[in-house]
């Protein structure tokens, strides 16, 4: 089954507006990340949030991990059209088999 | 500093070829990880090799492979090429612990005819 699962997969707003997407996991995590990827690009890191962790903030970026609920989100304030790209939630659940398993993003779009 | 590089950027291939691709992570990192994204599907999790060893191994079958050099750069190769192997292929480098955030190089695009 996939982990980490965001939602909505897509997002459609006007500059200046806020975004939020949501990412949902099924196990137990020890980091999540986020990344962002222009269209048929590398993946961009944005933020790092440990499973200690509640909120962190990078500049316009807003991450709350909730554990209990095995939920993150990501907000994106003051959207730019350059903001346009898909979104992915990543975990890993450290430990000697440390893998990232991605989400299938969530594609945003900022309209000018 | 130079980021995680990856070459072919684009190559073409038949079906039942072999392709090798290359990756050349960050200096410092001893960590290299592959992802296959196909058309649609996310990114799934290839291989990670950490100090020359594979240490960890996705659900694709054997004529996946790979390996790491001593300078910590790594190839991935795809033997007998099936058209479902179109994708872009995402190498990523990382320095230990193995939580550290992970750094992703442009990817290298392979479409199978």
């Amino acid at each position: 089954s996939q982990q980490g699962e965001e939602d909505p997969q897509a997002l459609s707003i006007q500059e200046g507006e806020n975004a939020t997407m949501n990412c949902s996991y099924k196990t137990s995590i020890n980091n999540l990340q986020w990344y962002r990827q222009n269209s048929g690009r590398g993946l961009v890191h944005l933020i790092l949030i440990r499973s200690n962790e509640r909120e962190k903030h990078s500049g316009r970026l807003r991450v709350t991990l909730d554990t209990s609920k095995k939920s993150s989100s990501l907000l994106i304030t003051a959207s730019r059209a350059a903001d346009t790209a898909s979104y992915f939630c990543a975990t890993d659940r450290g430990g000697s088999n440390y893998k990232l398993t991605f989400g299938k993003g969530t594609l945003l779009t900022v309209n000018p | 500093e130079a980021g995680v590089t990856q070459s072919p950027t684009h190559l073409i291939k038949t079906r039942g070829q072999q392709v090798t691709l290359r990756c050349s992570p960050i200096s410092g990192h001893t960590s290299v990880y592959w992802y296959q994204q196909a058309l649609g599907l996310g990114l799934q999790f290839l291989l990670w090799y950490d100090e020359g060893e594979e240490r960890n191994r996705g659900n694709f079958p054997p004529r996946f492979s790979g390996r790491q050099f001593p300078n910590y750069s790594s190839e991935l190769n795809v033997n007998a090429l099936e058209l479902e192997d179109s994708a872009l292929y995402l190498c990523a480098s990382n320095a230990p612990p193995s939580g550290n955030t992970i750094y992703f190089g442009e990817g290298s695009w392979l479409t199978v005819v």
